[in-house]
């Protein structure tokens, strides 16, 4: 089975505090995905990576950016916290195989930031 | 802007009937479809997919039927059960010129209550 793993369940934060987000998926995936999910908006995607060290942005950068220096591990980065930021926080995988892009999730991360 | 939409926020049914889950999309670039279903607390988990070649898609219980003229597709779950209570996702995507797959762009969402 594909695992996705998200480092935290649950985080609270301080207001201009950096966070980190970590992700390790265990399926050898070229690509990996940062979306979050907030209530009547969906999942938007905030930054997606199809290699090690590539990145692109998605619908939603402004306040982070991501690092992805091993295949395996893509970081999501706040880079100074504020709390129009807390939202449930996703994680996902998937191979690059044309028109196969079936996406394997994390259990997600719930991040406050007071 | 949102490329894909969920218009209905929620929807009740009573446990054996139908769920009719719609889903409208306005990028004509997207090739690829796709449901999840996610608990509370809970990643989202794939639950059937469909290609732009194809109208229909059957897994069991759920079938995915996709009209492109009018750019909306459809997930069915019949006979319902009180445990698909959950929140659906319709997803979309496009293989991007560079080469590179896709990425995933979600709806909404619509929240399933099957009532027993």
């Amino acid at each position: 089975d594909v695992k996705v793993t998200q480092s935290s369940r649950y985080l609270v934060k301080r207001t201009g505090e950096k966070v980190f987000l970590e992700c390790v998926q265990d399926m050898d995936h070229e690509n990996m995905f940062w979306y979050r999910q907030d209530p009547g908006l969906g999942l938007r995607l905030i930054y997606f990576s199809y290699d090690v060290k590539m990145k692109e942005k998605g619908d939603i950068p402004e306040g982070y950016s991501v690092s992805r220096e091993k295949k395996e591990r893509f970081s999501l980065i706040l880079e100074s916290a504020s709390t129009n930021q807390t939202s449930m926080y996703l994680c996902a995988s998937s191979f690059d195989e044309g028109l196969t892009t079936e996406a394997f999730f994390g259990q997600g991360t719930r991040l406050t930031v007071v | 802007d949102q490329q894909v939409k969920q218009n209905s926020p929620s929807l009740s049914v009573q446990e054996g009937r139908i769920s009719i889950l719609n889903c409208d999309y306005t990028n004509s670039m997207f090739d690829y479809f796709l449901w999840y279903k996610k608990y509370p607390a809970e990643g989202p988990t794939f639950l059937i997919s469909i290609s732009s070649i194809k109208d229909k898609n059957e897994d069991g219980r759920f079938t995915v039927f996709l009209n492109k003229s009018a750019k909306h597709l459809s997930l069915h779950i019949v006979p319902s059960q009180p445990g698909d209570s959950a929140v659906y996702f319709c997803a979309a995507s496009a293989v991007l010129g560079s080469g590179n797959t896709g990425k995933l762009i979600f709806g909404q969402g619509t929240t399933l209550q099957v009532k027993p």
